[in-house]
């Protein structure tokens, strides 16, 4: 059983469209990320929400972290080809002193000129 | 900017060959991570690192091992490789405590094909 499930995990979309893609589980969290995998390279660090409810912006991203800390969703406007790649999403196991993560599967991002 | 690296990039080997993945990372973190990447999975915890002389396996049997002699090293080395070995292997450090403490850096990846 997944602890994170990703929808969808391919999305193929053209340049300027506007897409959103989520993150859920039955597990409440004290605090989920976002990271992006760009082709050929690991995971880098987008962003961390950590109230429920709470929005963040970056740039074209708006993410969101759902009012029961169980589910996050990531939107993008105007989608460029640039924002290709997976996006994970992760969450921080507090009970562990290793401060580990625990990833979703992610969601294949293309965008088309 | 993450400076963390990894050696080789791209490696095909036989079966049977004994292999050393590199990991270095420039940035004085105390724990550092090797986790296994195959498409369409979530990634893999296989090993871990609180700190000099402390190594530990995660979630995902391997039969790979790692040392962490140094604080910026953390080598993981397959005796006798095999085709079910064939995947991504992502090292990764992060910060004790702090408020980036649960933010993990990771580095570009060693793709691994075993024939």
């Amino acid at each position: 059983t997944q602890l994170l499930e990703q929808s969808p995990q391919f999305l193929s979309i053209q340049e300027g469209e506007n897409l959103t893609v989520y993150c859920n589980s039955s597990s409440v969290f004290s605090s989920l990320q976002w990271y992006r995998q760009e082709p050929g390279e690991g995971p880098v660090l987008l962003v961390t929400v950590v109230t429920g409810g709470e929005v963040k912006k970056l740039k074209r991203l708006t993410f969101q972290f759902g009012d029961a800390r169980k589910d996050s969703s990531l939107h993008i406007t105007a989608a460029q080809p640039g924002d290709t790649g997976l996006y994970l999403c992760a969450v921080y196991d507090r009970g562990s002193t290793l401060g580990r993560l625990y990833f979703g599967r992610g969601t294949q991002l293309t965008v088309w000129p | 900017e993450a400076d963390i690296y990894q050696t080789p990039r791209y490696l095909v080997i036989g079966t049977g060959k004994k292999i050393t993945l590199e990991c270095s990372q420039t940035m004085g973190h105390d724990k550092m991570y090797w986790y296994q990447q195959d498409p369409g999975m979530e990634l893999h915890l296989i090993h871990y690192s609180y700190g000099v002389n402390s190594t530990e396996k995660g979630d995902l049997s391997s039969e790979s091992t790692v040392s962490r002699i140094r604080t910026e090293h953390f080598p993981l080395t397959l005796e006798s490789a095999r085709p079910s070995h064939t995947s991504q292997y992502l090292c990764a450090s992060s910060e004790w405590f702090g408020t980036r403490g649960n933010e993990q850096f990771f580095g570009p990846g060693t793709r691994l094909t075993v024939l």
